[in-house]
């Protein structure tokens, strides 16, 4: 099992632009998270999803969108891509609900927005 | 809500112990710990969940007080593989099946030979 994986590892973004961080699984997790990391600062939950076709909000998601087609993948999509989203990105997975349940994190992908 | 945790960093040498605390405002229907290494994901070590339940982990022990809301990690005879920053995460919904982990901002642990 290669676990959950991220791509790209890095990238550097203009102002303004777009992109999307990828995130797949391949242990059949049915819950799936995304997490930005600033330093000092602990991980915060940008979006989650429970399962395919299922997403919602965490605690910082302006500037973010989420969709999850299958359970396999969940990518993230930033618009307008703005300094302040300059951070480490995680992803992670657990087999159910995070409360009961360890998460699985990727290697995340450090972004950088100048 | 954002649980507390104490101290901020930790400067040990091989052999010494550390406790990690992590304090919350409100009932905590689990805590959860993780330790992420220099440039590298966060790792899961252990759940504790409600019932003071002390659980372990090669020489890494962790308890959790229900009443006092707080849990306090053990790190005994620490070897250098230790270092890298402790993170509690505690549930936002107390013994909601959906309840996603707030995290604390963590605790740099480093050891010295």
């Amino acid at each position: 099992n290669a676990g959950v994986t991220q791509t790209p590892k890095f990238r550097i973004l203009k102002i303004g632009q777009s992109m999307t961080l990828q995130c797949a699984q391949d242990m059949n997790h049915n819950y799936m998270y995304w997490y930005r990391q600033d330093p000092g600062m602990g991980l915060k939950l940008i979006y989650y999803s429970v399962g395919a076709g299922i997403t919602d909000k965490g605690e910082v998601p302006n500037g973010y969108n989420v969709s999850r087609s299958t359970t396999e993948d969940f990518p993230l999509r930033l618009e307008l891509a703005a300094p302040s989203q300059t951070s480490v990105y995680f992803c992670a997975s657990s087999r159910l609900a995070v409360s009961s349940y360890e998460q699985y994190f990727g290697p995340g992908t450090r972004l950088t927005v100048t | 809500q954002q649980p507390v945790q104490s101290p901020q960093a930790v400067i040990l040498r091989e052999g010494e112990d550390a406790v990690i605390n992590c304090s919350s405002s409100k009932a905590l229907y689990s805590v959860h710990w993780y330790r992420q290494k220099h440039g590298e994901a966060p790792v899961f070590l252990m759940i504790l969940l409600k019932g003071g339940e002390q659980k372990g982990h090669e020489k890494i022990s962790a308890s959790f007080n229900e009443k006092k809301q707080q849990s306090s990690l053990y790190l005994t005879a620490s070897q250098l593989s230790y270092s890298g920053t402790y993170f509690c995460g505690t549930p936002m919904n107390y013994g909601g099946s959906q309840g996603n982990l707030i995290f604390g901002k963590g605790t740099k642990l480093s050891v010295k030979p």
